[in-house]
């Protein structure tokens, strides 16, 4: 049973447009979420994350949105560029005495094109 | 400062084999985390130590995977009689606490023949 699901694998654009990834859960205990970004043969780095108290946290051409009541939340990348060509990973962790365990989508394929 | 690290980088096993696989966590960060990502799949979390506490290790798939983590820092993943699903890459991270944002390290690719 999935809990973070990403459905799309693999996601194109043209460089200095936007890229939206998706990301929904079913877990309504989960309260942080956060998107990390994988480049092959290294380990995922933490990119932009969000509390449950807001909808909206922005960090240079990074935003992520949350959607509680839908229980989605998006990255947004403006203006993409082909660095930005990597696997990206939402993830999402609980309140109480488990907050350090993250589940994770299985992750979205950027291709960035110059 | 050095990022976590893991060794080695690659291990090519036969089935039925032990493995060993080392961590060492960024200096001052108290949460260690195992995690593996099987082809075509997410991270599955398999373990986490925070300080002097007991381990969780809710994630562990059998009884043939254990770890431990010595002295509050490097951690070994140790999977005994190893199997072909058991093929994966296995990584580590660390966190200055547990919830804090997740410092992975560069994986370990295990291949079971």
């Amino acid at each position: 049973d999935q809990q973070v699901k990403q459905n799309s694998p693999s996601l194109s654009v043209q460089e200095g447009r936007i890229s939206i990834l998706n990301c929904d859960y079913t877990n309504s205990m989960f309260d942080y979420f956060l998107w990390y970004k994988k480049y092959p043969a290294e380990g995922p780095t933490f990119l932009i994350s969000i509390s449950s108290i807001k909808d909206k946290n922005e960090d240079g051409r990074f935003t992520v949105f949350l959607n509680k009541s839908a229980k989605h939340l998006s990255l947004h990348i403006v203006p993409s560029q082909p660095g930005d060509s990597a696997v990206y990973f939402c993830a999402a962790s609980g309140s109480g005495g488990s907050n350090y365990k993250l589940t994770f989508g299985k992750g979205t394929l950027l291709t960035v094109n110059p | 400062g050095a990022g976590v690290s893991q060794s080695p980088s690659n291990k090519v096993t036969e089935k039925g084999k032990d493995v060993e696989l080392r961590c060492d966590p960024i200096s001052g960060h108290t949460a260690l985390y195992w995690y593996r990502q099987s082809l075509g799949q997410g991270l599955e979390f398999l373990i986490y130590f925070q300080g002097n506490s007991a381990p969780d290790k809710s994630g562990l798939p059998s009884d043939r995977f254990s770890a431990e983590r010595t002295g509050g820092s490097v951690s070994t993943l140790t999977i005994q009689r190893t199997q072909q699903e058991d093929s994966a890459v296995y990584l580590c991270a660390s966190s200055l606490k547990g919830g804090s944002p997740l410092h992975f390290g560069n994986g370990t690719r295990l291949t079971v023949t």
